[in-house]
């Protein structure tokens, strides 16, 4: 497709349920990237991909927080036992190569409840 | 690691008058810079990127100006719009192909 594809647009979790978003990047890009945006609009990187690989993983947290992008599959960010500070939109973000624009989804806003 | 500051965190301007934004990074080997728009519930919108080889880039009414030996780059909005009012975010990265290191953003108004 031509624009980067997240859902679901909104979840709402209870505290300690799993919570499973999905990000479909623009064909042909190599590149995909997840954020948190909290409510202070602060961004905050989580992780990246090159392909199925992941790329850079700094910015995750160590518990609870899994990503994946497997050949021929939306992408998809895991939250395990959702915590009420895990409320926030998370944005998926795919670019075609290192000197190319990073495109932007329209973000899943997640409401832990 | 990389940290960028943006002043101001809110602007107000009339319409037709100029909007300015600021930012300044800490990391050296940062050499590309994106600005973003975001209006409320969507995703940010890429306005104009530089990258550290160049001094000055324009885009109609857009301009974006890096000083590298400063270590600071600021968005130029000309002949403002209401259409204009959003949030602007700058960000700053190695390259486009790591992670983007933002700003806390801008939220600009601008009135009729």
């Amino acid at each position: 497709g031509e624009e980067v594809a997240q859902t679901p647009k909104h979840l709402v979790r209870g505290e300690g349920q799993k919570a499973k978003l999905y990000c479909a990047p623009i064909k042909g890009h190599s590149y995909v990237f997840w954020y948190q945006q909290v409510l202070k609009n602060e961004f905050k990187f989580l992780i990246s991909f090159q392909n199925e690989n992941v790329f850079d993983e700094t910015g995750m947290p160590k518990e609870r927080f899994s990503a994946k992008c497997l050949p021929n599959s939306p992408c998809s960010l895991e939250i395990q036992a959702t915590k009420l500070e895990d409320s926030a939109v998370y944005f998926c973000a795919s670019t075609a190569g290192k000197n190319t624009e990073a495109f932007f989804g329209q973000g899943t806003r997640l409401t832990v409840v | 690691g990389e940290n960028v500051e943006q002043h101001p965190s809110t602007l107000s301007v009339q319409e037709g008058d100029s909007a300015v934004i600021k930012c300044t990074y800490s990391d050296s080997a940062s050499n590309y810079f994106p600005w973003y728009k975001q209006e409320l519930g969507k995703g940010p919108q890429l306005i104009i990127d530089i990258r550290s080889n160049v001094g000055e880039k324009k885009d109609q009414r857009i301009a974006v100006t890096l000083n590298k030996t400063a270590k600071h780059f600021s968005l130029h909005i000309t002949e403002t719009q209401p259409e204009d009012s959003a949030v602007y975010f700058c960000a700053a990265s190695r390259n486009s192909g790591y992670a983007l290191n933002f700003g806390k953003g801008t939220s600009l108004l601008v009135t009729p």
